[in-house]
């Protein structure tokens, strides 16, 4: 099992620019996350969903949308990048909720 | 507003014990998870604690006191390996979404 996969690993855009963040799990879970997290920083939920075809906004979710077409992905997309979206972003899933299991992030600088 | 407090930084010596509190502030509260990363890692699941009272897996227990809206990490036995920021989180409902706190980064010395 690859647990919880996340593509790419890093990414520079540029101001403006749009792009898409996978994360593929293999677990069948039922809930996925996606977090963000800045220096020295907690993390963040942005969106998450519980289930195939469903999602739902988390702390920090403007400037973001997401889609969960199929039960082992879901998506992260930033229409419109700004500075401000420079982070690490974690994707994460769970069986029951109480242990989430975390990718590897994707480190994104937007210049 | 929803809040979560927790030290900073905390040094400790190998082969002692250190303690890591984490006092909670949330609308909601199903439980409180404990997560461990090292620099440039991905945070893995250490405990979660759903009633009052201690659990214990190996070296590391975490404690809750829902009264207190309390709760604590203890690491017995350090090794240097667990040097590493610990993470609580709080579970507010039942779709399980986390609110963690800022992190402890724990130093072990030799």
């Amino acid at each position: 099992n690859a647990g919880v996969t996340q593509t790419p690993k890093f990414r520079v855009l540029k101001t403006g620019q749009s792009m898409t963040l996978l994360c593929a799990q293999d677990m069948n879970h039922e809930y996925m996350y996606w977090y963000r997290q800045d220096p020295g920083m907690g993390l963040r939920l942005i969106h998450y969903s519980v289930g195939e075809g469903t999602t739902a906004k988390g702390e920090v979710p403007d400037g973001y949308n997401v889609s969960r077409l199929k039960k082992q992905n879901f998506l992260l997309g930033l229409e419109s990048a700004a500075p401000s979206q420079t982070s690490v972003y974690f994707c994460a899933s769970s069986l029951n909720g109480n242990e989430q299991f975390f990718g590897p992030g994707t480190r994104l600088t937007v210049l | 507003g929803q809040s979560l407090e927790q030290p900073s930084e905390v040094t400790a010596v190998e082969g002692a014990i250190v303690q890591i509190n984490c006092t909670y502030q949330t609308s909601g509260f199903y439980g409180l998870s404990w997560y461990q990363q090292h620099d440039g890692g991905a945070p893995t699941f250490l405990s979660y604690n759903a009633l009052d009272g201690l659990e214990e897996t190996g070296r590391f227990s975490s404690f809750l006191s829902r009264s207190d809206s309390y709760g604590y990490l203890l690491l017995q036995e350090l090794q240097m390996k667990d040097s590493a920021s610990y993470f609580c989180a709080v579970n507010r409902d039942s779709s399980y979404k986390l609110i963690f706190g800022s992190g402890t980064r724990l130093l072990v010395r030799p």
